[in-house]
């Protein structure tokens, strides 16, 4: 199995910031990789697929990069909508997920 | 607009066995992959598995943790997926999520379409 390691677990960040959450995969996994968002008690949304493709319907502050093992998910300007806990997902292999990543208010 | 609706999750003791329905509407379900994902709770996500469409076969893969214990199935006709749960455990405690995966690949994909949830929750 890909392990993915998010970092950090947690981040305390204030309205305005830029915020930016790594994900780094055990092995090259190219480009196939996801970015979601959950709220408590609430089912996860896709955000970013294939690295770096916006999602139709996702705001244009968030984005990502990177390939191979090491990727960025990067919240340009942090709105109150947006504290929630991020997943990356690789699939390029029978899936896995990192394992979260709490983004709380400062 | 694409729903998928998840049922029949409850309580039930270690040992017994489950039966999940995952309702779908709103696209072409025959032409999906579909995955199940679950999340025990407090902690994060874990794919439990997928079925692929019939163009790729109508075959399945599992995670580990769940492979031969666990059978995931498909009524095209209904647009019905099912999640099979046998011997269950404590640790099978979860809300489970039923996704859209892939339309266009043999292998799972990323999921765009999430259904709300059903608890799972095996105790006795």
């Amino acid at each position: 199995d890909i392990q993915m390691t998010q970092s950090p677990s947690t981040l305390s960040a204030s309205v305005g910031d830029r915020v930016t959450i790594t994900c780094r995969a055990s092995q090259s996994i190219s480009s196939w990789l996801a970015w979601y968002q959950q709220k408590p008690g609430k089912a996860p949304k896709l955000l970013i697929y294939k690295a770096s493709s916006l999602e139709s319907g996702v705001p244009s502050r968030f984005s990502g990069s990177g390939s191979g093992t090491e990727f960025t998910l990067t919240i340009s300007s942090l709105q109150p909508d947006d504290f929630a806990t991020y997943y990356c997902q690789q699939y390029n292999s029978l899936p896995t997920f990192g394992q979260g990543t709490k983004v709380e208010i400062k | 607009e694409v729903q998928l609706v998840e049922s029949g999750g409850g309580l039930v003791q270690p040992g017994r066995s489950l039966r999940l329905s995952c309702t779908a509407s709103g696209f072409t379900f025959g032409d999906y992959a579909m995955s199940w994902v679950r999340q025990a709770p407090g902690k994060g996500l874990e794919w439990v598995g997928f079925i692929r469409s019939k163009a790729y076969g109508g075959t399945t893969e599992y995670a580990a943790s769940v492979k031969g214990r666990f059978t995931i199935s498909r009524d095209d006709s209904k647009s019905i997926a099912y999640l099979q749960m046998n011997s269950l455990k404590t640790e099978d405690t979860a809300v489970y999520y039923c996704t859209r995966d892939s339309m266009y690949s043999s292998s799972s994909d990323f999921f765009d379409y999430w259904g709300q949830g059903t608890l799972v929750t095996v105790s006795s």
